[in-house]
């Protein structure tokens, strides 16, 4: 059964920084692009960034550029989120997603989502 | 980059009712389209992908067609299960999704 566990949210300050993780099992993660996708209170979803399934390559929205890095270590089966100069509308629950395929940009499984609060 | 819209935002069905979502895309993205549903408090659920491929496991009652621009998600006969909101996504350029479709009971 594939299994995508969400850890790291949290309240946090403006300007500050935390680093989310997603744990993956019942797949060969090695071989999957992964994807984080947010949702803010009330509203809908929201793409944030693509990594491939080894690494090379990743992707970020506009929204994110700059200021968020994803990456992966296929030896624990874990896809990071690393986020800086947090600002209120980064308030959100972030989701960690499996693409269908090695790089299609569709998800077939999500995390249950963790919860970032901004706000002094 | 493309834009995805979804109409309505809300709609108002009854149990039984055969009912329709469109999405539209601001560009062609041939058939690299996903519809997803979603539950309160819950993450979304992959219902259809490439326009009209149901995924492994959902209901026959829900379907979807179109290509280029404009697409269509369609449950047949609505069941108490499916009061939820739905998502439109392309992934024709990397990914957005629509706005999103909340089906309520009449």
């Amino acid at each position: 059964e594939v299994q995508l566990v969400e850890s790291g949210g949290g309240l946090v300050q403006p300007g500050g920084s935390l680093r989310l993780s997603c744990s993956a099992s019942g797949f060969t993660f090695s071989s999957y692009a992964m994807h984080w996708v947010r949702q803010a209170p009330g509203k809908g979803l929201e793409y944030v960034s693509a990594i491939s399934s080894n690494g090379g390559s990743t992707y970020y929205a506009d929204s994110v550029k700059g200021r968020f890095t994803i990456s992966r270590d296929n030896s624990k089966n874990t896809l990071y989120l690393q986020r800086s100069s947090l600002r209120a509308d980064d308030t959100a629950v972030y989701y960690c997603v499996k693409d269908s395929s090695s790089w299609t940009y569709y998800f077939d499984y999500w995390g249950q989502g963790t919860l970032v609060t901004v706000s002094s | 980059d493309i834009q995805m819209t979804q109409s309505p935002s809300t709609l108002s069905a009854s149990v039984g009712d055969r009912v329709t979502i469109t999405c539209r895309a601001s560009q062609s993205i041939s058939s690299w389209l996903a519809w997803y549903q979603q539950k309160p408090g819950k993450a979304p659920k992959l219902l259809i992908y490439k326009a009209s491929s149901l995924e492994s496991g959902v209901p026959s009652r829900f379907s979807g067609s179109g290509s280029g621009t404009e697409f269509t998600l369609t449950i047949s006969s609505l069941q108490p299960d499916d009061f939820a909101t739905y998502y439109c996504q392309q992934y024709n350029s990397y990914s957005a999704f629509g706005g999103g479709t909340k089906v309520e009971i009449k």
